[in-house]
């Protein structure tokens, strides 16, 4: 086990509601990002925060958007849902931004109807 | 834009065989290329990595080949076991770019007996 937790496992949203994924990091680690991983691809980075800050974000609009907490728990929220926003949700954790190792937690499974 | 390129999609090997996934890139910013492994319901979870100044790195069962005037990099699995099934993906990472971790697609490796 890597030590990251996400809440909820699983959650069932309908178009243009709006939802919010949690997320609590290993204790000390200083930087989370969030990724989006559709079926069947590769993880897709959305952002990453230091220390309460946003530090690099991926091409993702503005209707996502996260917050850090000095608790080291995070969110992510994601405005105005539509259908290609389903997809498994992960954070990952590392020490600092400059850290080669990302421990990720089991993700949020994300449904749009 | 697809950054990193991986193949094959998927992969079957015989117990005992060798596994080759393949992976090229373009950016010439990245300087660090892990390779993660993910069990279905679980985050990707750091297999091995390499940077770019070295050929090849080997961890137990697992060896990575990079060819930077190729810009192409390959995760070798020696006496690849039934365990071992999972979904691979490469990635790599650019420390003081605004995108963090850029993974491949991902390669659904099993195992036969």
């Amino acid at each position: 086990e890597t030590g990251v937790t996400q809440s909820p496992t699983h959650l069932i949203k309908t178009r243009g509601q709006q939802v919010t994924l949690r997320c609590s990091s290993q204790s000390g680690h200083n930087t989370v990002s969030w990724y989006q991983q559709a079926l069947g691809q590769g993880p897709q980075f959305i952002f990453q925060y230091y220390r309460e800050e946003e530090n690099g974000r991926g091409n993702f609009p503005p209707r996502f958007s996260g917050l850090q907490f000095p608790n080291y728990s995070s969110e992510l929220n994601v405005n105005a849902l539509e259908l290609d926003d389903s997809a498994l949700y992960l954070c990952a954790s590392s020490l600092d931004t400059s850290t080669d190792t990302q421990y990720f937690g089991p993700g949020t499974r994300l449904t749009v109807l | 834009q697809q950054q990193v390129k991986q193949s094959p999609q998927s992969l079957i090997v015989q117990k005992g065989g060798i596994s080759i996934i393949n992976c090229a890139y373009e950016n010439t910013a990245f300087d660090y290329f892990p390779w993660y492994q993910q069990f279905p319901g679980k985050g990707p979870a750091l297999l091995i990595a390499i940077r770019p100044d070295v050929s090849e790195k080997k961890e137990g069962r697992f060896t990575i080949s990079f060819n930077k005037s190729a810009k192409q990099f390959s995760l070798h699995i020696m006496d690849s076991q039934p365990g071992d099934s999972a979904t691979y993906f490469c990635a790599a990472i650019a420390f003081f770019g605004n995108e963090k971790l850029t993974f491949g697609t991902g390669t659904r490796l099993t195992i036969i007996p």
